[in-house]
């Protein structure tokens, strides 16, 4: 069985602050992974993903993240965060059925 | 066009009574995931549609849950007989053939006092 374990449940840093989220996954097969994010009052959005090709991806908002197979993990980063980050990150890998299996979620508050 | 609507968008019930909420996927998505997410127990994945396949009901934690997809569009979440531990905001997500991402919908918050 596939799972999916993220490192922090609750981050709080200052406006320009760099931030990286942990995620690690544990499954035997090729994954397709997946940053989502919930800002407050609002639904699940994907920020980035990975299947396959250049592990470093790129998604909206100046989010990015590293694929790296050897550990297991598929961390999100941003070198200069800003209060409109202040939202939910779900990290998530599919089967090939396309069932997605989150992580716990980190709570990410910025403070202006 | 419209992304994935879910209705009611909050439902509050006493415990015993059935609930159902609805799911409009995006228009052509053939592929709809039901989600549960609660404060316990975090996202969870209940029950996936790909076209007229069979579903995949292997995440429904139990058999009041059921679901159903009609015409390969709308999609209905029943729950029977529900609990407390029932309460939590259920997503529905939609994908097409080719795509790999899902879309989410708003939810819908589900409270059993």
């Amino acid at each position: 069985a596939q799972s999916v374990s993220q490192h922090n449940h609750h981050v709080i840093l200052s406006e320009a602050a760099s931030l990286e989220l942990g995620c690690n996954y544990s499954y035997g097969g090729t994954v397709n992974l997946f940053w989502y994010v919930q800002y407050p009052g609002q639904h699940l959005q994907l920020l980035l993903k990975y299947f396959s090709g250049d592990p470093l991806v790129k998604g909206i908002k100046g989010f990015e993240a590293e694929f790296i197979k050897s550990k297991f993990s598929f961390n999100l980063r941003k070198p200069s965060v800003q209060w409109s980050d202040t939202a939910e990150y779900f990290c998530a890998v599919t089967d090939s059925w396309g069932k997605l299996q989150f992580g716990a979620g980190t709570q990410v508050v910025v403070t202006p | 066009g419209a992304g994935v609507s879910q209705s009611p968008s909050n439902k509050v019930t006493e415990k015993g009574k059935d609930v159902e909420l609805r799911c409009d996927p995006i228009s052509g998505h053939t592929a709809l995931y039901w989600y549960r997410q609660s404060l316990g127990q975090g996202l969870e994945f209940l029950i996936y549609f790909q076209g007229n396949s069979a579903p995949d009901k292997s995440g429904l934690p139990s058999d009041r849950f059921s679901a159903e997809r009609t015409g390969g569009s709308v999609s209905t979440l029943t729950i029977q007989r529900t609990q407390q531990e029932d309460s939590a905001v259920y997503l529905c997500a939609s994908k097409n053939d080719l795509g790999d991402t899902q879309y989410f919908g708003p939810g819908t918050r589900l409270t059993v006092l």
